[in-house]
């Protein structure tokens, strides 16, 4: 079974440019993450997305945005980039209002760099 | 709210020592707690979660840990660790399984030494 995909692995921006980042969830999950892990400030929650609504969100600014397609895979944009925005954003995947079952999945990260 | 705090930033053992990784939590509803690892440059892997049934839960590649809601701990522990165990350990914390937004500790940088 092939596991979250994320691309691209690598993400080279200017300030000021917009960033757009991609995660394929496992086949069978409708509920997609978003989270933020930047040096010195941890994991932070971004997004959450299920059955193409926006679930939850996290204490970011509105520049944050995203969306889930039908088929569940989903977009990260991040607009007029900052430096702090550099990070490595990490997609996790789950089966969606699980309960105790459900176990959120994490794909391999993409590294976003602020210029 | 959730919250959770791993002690100590870096852990450092022998190979072959007992590795044991701290993390309480903070919930104001039934926790569900997980412990994830990092490798250098990649994701995050699930190593085991509670989820109620037991209160000893094992996970993978012989790692284990005990929820003990007195002392709102969930510490992560190996026996023996292993030079590949070297890795950056993350207990998390939520709500409602893995259903909603996990809330994670800072991380705990283990270094295995020969």
């Amino acid at each position: 079974e092939a596991g979250v995909t994320q691309s691209p692995t690598h993400l080279i921006k200017t300030r000021g440019q917009q960033a757009t980042l991609r995660c394929s969830p496992i086949s069978g999950h409708t509920s997609v993450y978003w989270y933020q892990q930047a040096l010195g400030l941890g994991l932070q929650f971004l997004l959450w997305y299920d059955e193409g609504e926006e679930r939850n969100r996290g204490n970011f600014p509105p520049r944050f945005s995203g969306r889930q397609f039908p088929n569940y895979s989903s977009e990260l944009n991040v607009n007029a980039l900052e430096l702090e925005d550099s990070a490595l954003y990490l997609c996790a995947s789950s089966r969606g209002f699980g309960g105790s079952t459900d176990t959120q999945y994490f794909g391999p990260g993409t590294r976003l760099t602020v210029l | 709210a959730q919250s959770v705090t791993q002690l100590g930033s870096h852990v450092s053992v022998s190979e072959g020592a007992l590795v044991l990784l701290r993390c309480n939590y903070s919930s104001s509803v039934p926790p569900y707690l997980f412990w994830y690892v990092q490798y250098p440059n990649q994701g995050l892997q699930l190593l085991l979660k509670y989820t109620s049934a037991a209160t000893l839960v094992k996970g993978i590649n012989g790692f284990e840990a005990e929820f003990k809601k007195s002392e709102t701990s969930f510490h992560l522990t190996k026996p023996s660790a292993h030079m590949s165990d070297a890795a950056e350990y993350f207990c998390a914390v939520s709500g409602q399984g893995g259903s909603e937004k996990l809330v994670f500790g800072k991380g705990t940088k283990l270094t295995v030494n020969p």
